[in-house]
């Protein structure tokens, strides 16, 4: 399996600019997660999906962001418009949970750069 | 809500030392640990994990942790370091039931001096 998928590897746009990150989980996973790293504030859970259905989103931070997951293979986290805060590294990871508990799989971020 | 603490922001060692990185949590009931590592450049990959047993978990590349149920500890370690342990450690309690999420702590970045 290629492992989690993540697109663009890099992305730097203007303030006020909508933003799309893309996430492609491994194949048969049921949990998808969206994680975002910063250095003042480490790595914070944004939110996270069960079977393509948003479960939590309590730690997205504000309207601007959003998270789809249309199907099991493929989710996204879109930003609108964007600003310099949001300057950050996105990790989108997955996981299945055959018993109550399983590691979680990591892709290879997305490094977001908003001027 | 569940909290993780790890002591050490930074941590600077010269190969073959002993290597120590503390963590504690705050959560009283049923919990499975994580230690996460993130290397130059890299995503995270899993460490070690204890779900229960044996509380003394080996993992990969010679790390170990020890699950201290009484202090709230799962503590990471290694013998001897080597310059390719250069990377930012996370460790990650999970409280199983419920709530399917994992709380990072703020990581702990080892340098190691050739």
């Amino acid at each position: 399996d290629a492992g989690v998928i993540q697109s663009p590897r890099h992305e730097v746009t203007e303030m006020g600019q909508e933003v799309t990150l893309r996430c492609k989980p491994i194949s048969g996973h049921d949990y998808l997660f969206w994680y975002r790293q910063t250095m003042m504030r480490g790595l914070e859970l944004l939110i996270y999906f069960n079977n393509n259905v948003p479960i939590d989103d309590s730690g997205m931070p504000e309207d601007r962001f959003s998270a789809k997951m249309p199907n099991a293979s493929f989710s996204t986290l879109k930003i609108q418009p964007s600003e310099p805060r949001d300057s950050a590294v996105y990790f989108c990871a997955s996981s299945f949970r055959r018993v109550s508990t399983d590691t979680q799989y990591f892709g290879p971020g997305t490094r977001l750069t908003v001027l | 809500a569940q909290s993780v603490s790890q002591h050490n922001h930074h941590v600077i060692l010269s190969e073959a030392a002993s290597l120590e990185l503390g963590c504690n949590y705050s959560y009283g009931g049923t919990v499975n640990l994580f230690w996460y590592v993130q290397y130059p450049g890299q995503h995270l990959q899993l460490l070690l994990k204890y779900f229960s047993g044996d509380p003394l978990v080996k993992g990969i590349k010679g790390f170990e942790a020890e699950f201290i149920k009484s202090k709230f500890s799962f503590n990471l370690r290694k013998p001897s370091v080597q310059w390719s342990d250069t990377a930012e450690y996370f460790c990650a309690p999970y409280p199983g039931a419920g709530s399917y999420q994992l709380t990072f702590g703020k990581g702990t970045k080892l340098s190691v001096i050739p």
